[in-house]
């Protein structure tokens, strides 16, 4: 049972361009989504949250739109720079303080 | 350095023998949370604990699994009698005294567990 689905096992973007990032969830219960950033051999490295009472949230190049009707939520990087390349994962928790994850996907930036 | 750590990085194990992970959270933060990630995939909750209890071990598996978090010490995810099915990196999250907000989990950089 895959709460927390990212279709796109990976991506690939052009430097300077905008890299969209896409996550579907199934259970309603769930009122806080983040975005973690992984290198491999490291640890998850969050990224931005946003609670389900919000639509958006910004921090610097990192936006995340939520869409609660569709049960959707996205990750724009803009400006997508060499640095940002990495498998980023969605999770969400719906109070119980557990997070859920998606499988990631792998995001390459191509100078 | 102020993250959460986590030791040793690497654990080699022969099948039968027990596994001992340990998770220093971050200071101030009295959450901690274990997650186990196989190969390809996402990460999958194991345990969650605050100081001396055990709070929701719904992903824990029933056998040969145990978590703690003394009052003193790091926090120790224990496998006992190791199978090859255990190999995987086991990752250790701390985060703030929940409040009226969410506060995100930060990770530690994992135990990768290795059993011939």
């Amino acid at each position: 049972d895959q709460q927390v689905k990212q279709n796109s096992p990976s991506l690939s973007v052009q430097e300077g361009r905008i890299s969209i990032l896409n996550c579907d969830y199934t259970n309603s219960m769930f009122d806080y989504f983040l975005w973690y950033k992984k290198y491999p051999a490291e640890g998850p490295t969050f990224l931005i949250s946003i609670s389900s009472i919000k639509d958006k949230n910004e921090d610097g190049r990192f936006t995340v739109f939520l869409n609660k009707s569709a049960k959707h939520l996205s990750l724009h990087i803009v400006p997508s720079q060499p640095g940002d390349s990495a498998v980023y994962f969605c999770a969400a928790s719906g109070g119980a303080q557990k997070l859920v994850f998606g499988q990631g996907t792998r995001l390459t930036i191509n100078p | 350095n102020a993250g959460v750590m986590q030791n040793p990085r690497h654990l080699v194990r022969r099948r039968g023998q027990e596994a001992r992970l340990r998770c220093s959270p971050m200071k101030g933060h009295s959450h901690v949370y274990w997650y186990r990630q196989l190969p390809e995939e996402g990460l999958k909750f194991m345990v969650y604990l605050q100081k001396e209890n055990i709070i929701d071990e719904s992903g824990m598996p029933k056998e040969r699994f145990s978590a703690e978090f003394p009052k003193e010490g790091p926090s120790i995810l224990r496998i006992q009698q190791v199978v090859r099915g255990d190999s995987a990196a086991y990752f250790c999250a701390s985060s703030l005294l929940q409040g009226a907000d969410n506060q995100p989990q930060h990770f530690g950089d994992g135990t990768r567990l290795s059993i011939l």
